[in-house]
């Protein structure tokens, strides 16, 4: 079956780099997905990296994709309070169905 | 440039109650998802329409849940006789097929909360 796994919490100071790890166990995963939320508020597409690639960078964001290991990582530059939210990565599987990841809470302190 | 709205944002409904819920997708989106937010969890996935036509279902969508999309374009979930269980926030999102990645868009939410 599929599962995604994301640890729970993380907190960084502003300024710091963040990194956000998962682990999935779908090997014939198309796409995997990092999505932001805020509370009270629906899921925020940030990016995506298609599984051929290992690496995908977009402004502040680098996605690495290890799938040899099934890792998905979002890193964060120059992180700052507005990132705070919770960050949830998916993968995509063969009926184009979303599995999510429990959420990881990201806090930035000042 | 409007995205996925959902109405209603807020639902609270006694056990026992039918209730449903809205969504509009992305207009030019042929594909529509529901799923499921319980609290401190992920979304799950419910169901999904290719245009009107419903092509998965999760085994999480009882007999009491039915959705549909009739001229596909704007959706409906129908809860029946809720339960206390069925308290989440329901999610609804769009994506165009075939396209560079399935990016899936999703609306603000329902909040269903049954007393």
């Amino acid at each position: 079956g599929e599962d995604v796994e994301q640890s729970l919490f993380l907190s960084v100071r502003e300024g710091d780099s963040s990194v956000i790890n998962c682990t999935y166990t779908d090997s014939s995963s198309t796409y995997l997905y990092w999505y932001k939320q805020e509370p009270g508020a629906g899921l925020q597409l940030l990016t995506y990296i298609f599984s051929n690639m290992d690496m995908k960078q977009d402004q502040r964001l680098t996605v690495l994709l290890n799938k040899k290991d099934k890792h998905l990582s979002l890193r964060i530059a120059d992180t700052q309070t507005g990132d705070s939210a919770i960050y949830f990565c998916a993968e995509e599987n063969a009926g184009n169905m979303l599995t999510f990841g429990g959420g990881t809470r990201l806090m930035v302190k000042p | 440039d409007t995205g996925v709205s959902q109405d209603p944002r807020h639902k609270i409904t006694k056990r026992g109650q039918n209730v449903t819920f809205r969504c509009d997708p992305i207009s030019e989106h042929n594909r529509l998802y529901w799923y499921r937010q319980t609290l401190g969890q992920g979304p799950e996935f419910l169901t999904y329409f290719q245009n009107e036509a419903q092509l998965e279902k999760s085994r999480l969508l009882s007999d009491r849940f039915s959705a549909e999309r009739p001229k596909g374009s704007f959706s409906t979930l129908e809860i029946q006789r809720t339960e206390q269980g069925d308290s989440a926030m329901y999610l609804c999102a769009s994506s165009l097929v075939p396209s560079g990645g399935n990016e899936q868009f999703f609306g603000p939410g329902t909040r269903l909360t049954v007393l």
